[in-house]
């Protein structure tokens, strides 16, 4: 398996424009995760969704993150519009999905983030 | 809610010594407990998780971690380190409850 696939890897856009990650799950995976990761509040969890539906949204910053997952297959999370503390790392996650328990007692496998800078 | 706790921002030990990484958590029930891995510019990869069983649990690399349920501890250990093995690591809480929780890493440096 090519593992949870992430694009773009890199992205620089200027403030107030619209920003939009896109990430695969590896195939037969039912919870993803988006995660942003700083120097300042290290790994944060944004987002996760179990079978396509979103569980726990607690952790989107602010109404101008949003976040999507129209199939088993695909997931986008989207800033608009972007300001400069939001520059991070944002990572995608995904796991089985609760073979053992709930969604986050299996093991998770992290994509290789996108690297987003507002200016 | 669980929490996690990695009391080390930074630790610095020299190639081929041990290693000791430290982790603590909250919660009220035995949770799933893991640690990851994260080279510069990569995602986390799991290195070893504990659910039940054997406390001493052995993941990748080299590495193992010991549950102590009276420390509420896990914490992680390599008998020698080597130079490859410098990265930030992760401990990791996860329940039926709900959301995992991340500690806050340990950045790992190893001199020649």
């Amino acid at each position: 398996d090519a593992g949870v696939i992430q694009s773009p890897r890199h992205e620089v856009t200027e403030m107030g424009q619209e920003v939009t990650l896109r990430c695969k799950p590896i195939s037969g995976h039912n919870s993803l995760f988006w995660y942003r990761q700083t120097m300042m509040r290290g790994l944060e969890l944004l987002i996760y969704f179990n079978n396509n539906v979103p569980i726990d949204d607690s952790g989107m910053p602010e109404d101008r993150f949003s976040a999507k997952m129209p199939n088993a297959s695909f997931s986008t999370l989207k800033i608009q519009p972007s300001e400069p503390r939001d520059s991070a790392v944002y990572f995608c996650a995904s796991s089985l999905g609760g073979t053992s328990g709930g969604p986050s007692t299996d093991t998770q496998y992290f994509g290789p983030g996108t690297r987003l800078t507002v200016l | 809610a669980q929490s996690v706790t990695q009391p080390d921002i930074h630790i610095t030990v020299s190639e081929g010594a041990s290693l000791e990484l430290r982790c603590n958590y909250s919660y009220g029930a035995t949770p799933y407990l893991f640690w990851y891995v994260q080279s510069p510019g990569q995602g986390l990869q799991l290195l070893l998780k504990y659910f039940s069983g054997d406390t001493l649990v052995q993941g990748i690399k080299g590495f193992e971690a010991e549950f102590k349920r009276s420390q509420s501890s896990f914490n992680l250990r390599k008998p020698s380190v080597h130079w490859s093995d410098a990265a930030e690591y992760f401990c990791a809480v996860g329940t039926n409850a709900g959301k995992s929780t991340f500690g806050d890493g340990t950045t790992l440096t190893v001199k020649p």
